[in-house]
């Protein structure tokens, strides 16, 4: 059972640098969200997506935007990298609003 | 706003010393009162979900109870691989989709 699965596990950027993250559930599930943690700051909401062909922003939005491609693939695009987005990125999934949030293993991003 | 406090920070045990851990919430409307344990390395696990006051839930040396205003991760003789950070995160009425996350419970459980 795979579940939420993100790649890459493991990425180092240079400032100004683009990339995206990647996303996939197997799960049939409506929600999907990327959530950054920090230490001392937990887990906070980036950008979710309530169903397909809807995203809205979180908590921590800014120098990210996000793409809903299909009900399975949510991904996260940063378009200039900054050093404050070193973090490990999470990616999870629910099968609505209300219900149980299920989280990806993490891609730990650093950037110099 | 949502707030999330988890006490204590970390906590040691010895191996069958039973113990709990505190969550304590503040939130417009409860949705649900969610339970994680992290591994270091991995995403959260999910381990349970609570919706209302005196709701309990129980797995293995587990157990969840919810009040009105905190929540208690009860560990009954814990063992070595019960040695993770706990994580608990409400979802309130007016935050649609978004969970408000405590910073943890680091547990060690010494053999």
């Amino acid at each position: 059972n795979a579940g939420v699965t993100q790649t890459p596990k493991f990425q180092v950027l240079k400032t100004g640098q683009s990339m995206t993250l990647q996303c996939a559930q197997d799960m049939n599930h409506n929600s999907m969200y990327w959530y950054r943690q920090d230490p001392g700051m937990g887990l906070r909401l980036i950008y979710y997506s309530a169903s397909e062909g809807t995203t809205d922003k979180g908590e921590v939005p800014n120098g990210y935007n996000v793409s809903r491609l299909n009900k399975r693939e949510f991904s996260l695009r940063l378009e200039s990298a900054a050093p404050s987005q070193t973090s490990v990125y999470f990616c999870a999934s629910s099968e609505g609003a209300a219900n149980t949030i299920y989280f990806g293993e993490g891609s730990w991003l650093t950037v110099v | 706003e949502d707030q999330v406090t988890q006490s204590p920070e970390a906590l040691r045990l010895q191996e069958g010393e039973s113990s709990s851990l505190n969550c304590s919430y503040t939130v417009s409307g409860l949705r649900g009162l969610f339970w994680y344990r992290q591994d270091p390395g991995k995403g959260p696990e999910f381990l349970f979900t609570l919706y209302s006051a005196g709701e309990e839930k129980e797995k293995e040396r587990l157990k969840a109870t919810l009040t009105k205003k905190e929540s208690f991760l009860h560990i009954t003789a814990p063992k070595p691989e019960d040695s993770a950070t706990y994580l608990c995160a409400v979802h309130g009425g007016t935050s649609y989709g978004k969970l408000t996350f405590g910073q943890g419970t680091i547990l060690t459980v010494h053999p």
